[in-house]
């Protein structure tokens, strides 16, 4: 049974640049959830998806952006890189209907320039 | 809005030692509540989890116990390994409501296990 993962594993991009993360949820998973972990801190959420729309979101400026698909994947784009965005984004795939019992991918490493 | 405090870090223990991390919480209505790993490297892992006050949860030696009254979930572990050395997240989802599934951490608290 997979889990979630996530791609690429490290990515660098230059301030003004503008990224995209994917993340594949656990499989029977319907819902994926988006998280920023700033070099020791805890995670901070920035979105959840589910049935294809943002159904929650989190402290985070409209630069981020995400998308989910019909089969459940989901993508997140962050616009106008800032130097302060560099962390581990963090992919969480949950059930509708258990949506706090979320499984969590190896994250993507972004270091922005 | 919901916040998590966790014990200021790191933890240093020798193996067989006994381990307490202290989390409390402060959140409208009532809470899940979940402890999370990360070991080096790695994403994050689901260690235990309480749904209700007096809920023990309970995982590989680990054990919390939602105390609504003190607003806490403090993670203890009898007898430590070096192989629980990584960083230990305390967090809370609304059950229920607008806020459901979104998961509110702490800062972490980085335990170190030394044979």
């Amino acid at each position: 049974d997979a889990g979630v993962t996530q791609s690429p594993t490290h990515l660098i991009k230059t301030r003004g640049q503008q990224v995209t993360l994917r993340c594949s949820p656990k499989s029977g998973h319907d819902t994926v959830s988006w998280y920023q972990q700033a070099l020791g801190q805890g995670p901070q959420f920035i979105f959840q998806y589910y049935e294809e729309e943002e159904r929650q979101r989190g402290n985070f400026p409209d630069r981020f952006s995400g998308h989910q698909f019909p089969n459940y994947s989901s993508e997140l784009n962050v616009n106008a890189l800032l130097l302060g965005d560099s962390a581990l984004y963090l992919c969480a795939s949950s059930l509708a209907g258990l949506p706090d019992t979320q499984y969590f991918g190896p994250g993507t490493r972004l270091t922005v320039l | 809005g919901n916040s998590v405090t966790q014990m200021e870090g790191p933890v240093t223990l020798s193996e067989e030692a006994f381990l307490t991390i202290n989390c409390t919480y402060t959140a409208t209505g009532y809470p899940s509540l979940f402890w999370y790993v990360q070991y080096p490297g790695e994403g994050l892992q689901l260690l235990l989890k309480a749904t209700k006050a007096d809920d023990k949860g309970s995982n590989k030696g680990f054990e919390a116990t939602y105390r609504k009254e003190t607003t806490s979930f403090h993670l203890e572990k009898g007898s430590v390994q070096v192989s629980d050395s990584a960083v230990y997240f305390c967090a809370l989802s609304n059950a229920g409501g607008t806020s459901y599934g979104k998961l509110t951490f702490g800062q972490g608290t980085i335990l170190t296990v030394h044979p």
